[in-house]
């Protein structure tokens, strides 16, 4: 069985400041880790992916997250806020557990709200 | 080209109205899934078609009724349904195979209103 815990579920910065949003995870498989960010009324849009190779992560927009296999982590961070990162941010992890595709399961998600 | 579409945008239907949700994607990719999401929750997954077969049901009511008629196109067709069942109606795809598990692409959703 997998679980994703996002550890604040409502994140606040000020523009230009740095984002730190945070994740735990389990799972009995070696698993591949997400970060999604879904803006008001839009779908879901991938930040970046952990799939066993580096365990620094960049992804788009500044966004970049470290694997620390030994504190079951996956933090999202980001050097300095902009207004349009406002949005709420999903850390996702999947394994196949035996099947051909992945099954996701989601935190409950942390939005981020920036100040100007 | 990563898009997913998805049509309609919007959505309000009677509780004894028939309607279809339409997704589509040009990626090559043989996995596709319908999500629910209500408000301020994540997504909760309904359906996965794996090679135009559907593998996975997760017990959703069978006033949704899936088709994957091929393997760019996904519909969900509605009948009867429940001021419940309003939601953000949300379509991904993915590759399958291989050994690590592939990222899904979403699409805008559909917003579903039921009267």
């Amino acid at each position: 069985a997998q679980s994703v815990t996002q550890l604040d579920s409502h994140v606040s910065v000020s523009e230009g400041t740095p984002v730190l949003l945070r994740c735990n995870y389990s799972s009995s498989y070696s698993p591949s880790l997400f970060w999604y960010v879904q803006h008001p009324n839009k779908g879901l849009q991938l930040l970046l992916k952990y799939t066993s190779a580096a365990t620094l992560v960049k992804g788009i927009n500044g966004f970049e997250a470290e694997f620390k296999k030994s504190e079951t982590s996956f933090h999202l961070t980001k050097p300095s806020a902009h207004m349009s990162d406002a949005a709420e941010y999903f850390c996702v992890v999947s394994d196949r557990g035996g099947t051909s595709y992945g099954k996701l399961t989601f935190g409950q998600g942390t939005i981020l709200t920036v100040h100007p | 080209d990563t898009e997913v579409t998805q049509t309609p945008k919007h959505l309000v239907m009677g509780m004894t109205n028939k309607k279809s949700l339409k997704c589509e994607q040009h990626m090559g990719h043989r996995a596709m899934y319908w999500y629910k999401q209500k408000a301020k929750k994540p997504p909760e997954l309904m359906f996965v078609y794996s090679y135009e077969k559907l593998s996975i049901n997760e017990s959703v009511p069978s006033r949704f009724s899936p088709e994957c008629p091929n393997s760019s196109l996904l519909n969900l067709h509605l009948h009867a349904l429940q001021p419940e069942d309003s939601a953000l109606y949300l379509c991904a795809s993915s590759l399958v195979g291989g050994t690590s598990s592939y990222e899904q692409y979403f699409g805008p959703g559909t917003r579903l209103t039921v009267t």
